[in-house]
């Protein structure tokens, strides 16, 4: 059975820092491009960043590039966003995803609030 | 980047009613385009993949066509279960990219 299981989210300040965490089984996980992805409460999903299977190629949506750091360690079978200067509008349910499939995480609630 | 123009943004429809939800691409993305359900609070389901593979498991009432720049989801008989938000993501190149969404309500 194939899990994914995200970690690390909760209530940041402005500014602040936050590393969440995908844990992966059910499946070869460094042969695989894998995905974040982001929900605003009520808004429509958002890719935020994806990364190669070797981790050599990194990508980013242009609202999250400079300030987020995507990762993975195959050794672990995980998979890591680093957030940085955190805004009001990272606020977001985050999932982590093998895209395009049907793997999905259930998600980590993020909120940047003072 | 790619943009995905997706519409209608919302749709009311009846039980047994047929849907189509459309999605435009700003530059040709071959077949690599998969439709997703959301329900709230739910992590998205695939339904389609390569714009007209429909995922196992998903009814087939749903189907999926298109490619380059123009691709339609088609629900044929609406059940009381899609009622639900539906997503194009292209998955040509990265920044991979979600159209604005579909929901999909009860007339």
């Amino acid at each position: 059975e194939v899990q994914l299981v995200e970690s690390g989210g909760g209530l940041v300040q402005p500014g602040g820092s936050l590393r969440l965490s995908c844990v992966v089984s059910g499946f070869t996980f460094s042969s695989f491009a894998m995905s974040w992805v982001r929900q605003a409460p009520g808004k429509g999903l958002e890719w935020v960043s994806g990364i190669s299977g070797g981790g050599i190629g990194t990508y980013y949506a242009d609202s999250v590039k400079g300030r987020f750091t995507i990762s993975r360690d195959n050794s672990k079978n995980t998979l890591y966003l680093q957030m940085s200067s955190l805004r009001a509008e990272d606020t977001a349910v985050y999932f982590c995803a093998r895209i395009p499939s049907k793997y999905w995480g259930q998600g980590t609630l993020v909120t940047v609030s003072s | 980047d790619i943009q995905m123009t997706q519409s209608p943004s919302s749709v009311s429809a009846s039980v047994g009613d047929r849907v189509t939800i459309t999605c435009r691409a700003s530059e040709d993305i071959g077949s690599w385009l998969a439709w997703y359900q959301q329900r709230p609070g739910k992590a998205p389901n695939l339904l389609i993949y390569t714009a007209s593979s429909l995922q196992s498991g998903v009814p087939s009432r749903f189907s999926g066509s298109g490619s380059g720049t123009d691709f339609t989801l088609t629900i044929s008989s609406l059940q009381p279960e899609d009622f639900a938000t539906y997503y194009c993501l292209q998955a040509n190149s990265f920044p991979y990219t979600f159209g604005q969404g579909t929901k999909l309500e009860i007339k």
